[in-house]
């Protein structure tokens, strides 16, 4: 069964622009989940979806956006990039509501 | 104050220790607990997972919960260097299915 694939894995932006980020879950897997893992801050959720529909969402400013595609596919946006958004970007899907996650490797921004 | 609190080490031990990695939580309504390791440059993995109180082993992992006291730990015995890793606890409350993480704590077990 495969994993949970992102993409890309690592890429490099410059401040004011926009990147998408781009998550295949479990098959079979509903919920897509968005996680910014910072040194400073550790893992912290951006929002999750399911069925299409935004059903939770953490304390990020609008410039965070999301996704997800009927296949369950999800992407993330975030646009006017600034120097603190670097960080390694984490999709965690799951296929029931019990908290348990299966992440992928990740997406690395670097803003500079 | 964080709801979840974990020292994030380094904590670094010899070949065959036994290890406990240790969190502090502050919101009473967590009902799930689970431990991810993860190793540089991967995501995290599932670890252990437990539901309300009580100690859960698999293999050389033990979990334990201490909802009394708002204390989890994770011992690993016979340590290996292949356990070298940061560990992350999470915990959710009944009814929501979005955990809370700790910082982690990055363990280097040494030959």
């Amino acid at each position: 069964k495969a994993g949970v694939t992102q993409t890309p894995r690592y890429l490099i932006k410059t401040r004011g622009q926009q990147v998408t980020l781009s998550c295949s879950p479990i098959s079979g897997h509903r919920s897509v989940s968005w996680y910014q893992q910072t040194p400073g801050q550790g893992l912290q959720f951006l929002f999750e979806y399911f069925s299409e529909t935004q059903r939770n969402k953490g304390n990020f400013p609008g410039r965070f956006s999301g996704r997800q595609f009927s296949n369950s596919r999800s992407e993330m946006n975030v646009s006017t990039l600034e120097l603190g958004d670097s960080a390694l970007y984490l999709c965690a899907s799951s296929g029931d509501n019990t908290g348990e996650l299966f992440f992928g490797e990740g997406s690395r921004l670097t803003v500079l | 104050q964080k709801e979840v609190e974990q020292d994030p080490g380094p904590l670094s031990v010899p070949e065959g220790a036994i290890v406990s990695l240790n969190c502090t939580y502050s919101n009473s309504a967590f009902q799930y607990f689970m431990w991810y390791r993860q190793y540089s440059r991967k995501g995290p993995e599932l670890l252990m997972y437990t539901y309300s109180s009580g100690n859960k082993e698999d293999g050389r992992f033990t979990a334990q919960v201490d909802k009394s006291s708002k204390y989890i730990s994770l011992f690993i015995r016979d340590s290996q260097p292949s356990d070298s890793a940061t560990y992350l606890c999470a915990m959710a409350p009944g009814g929501s299915y979005i955990p809370t993480f700790g910082r982690g704590t990055s363990l280097i077990v040494h030959p």
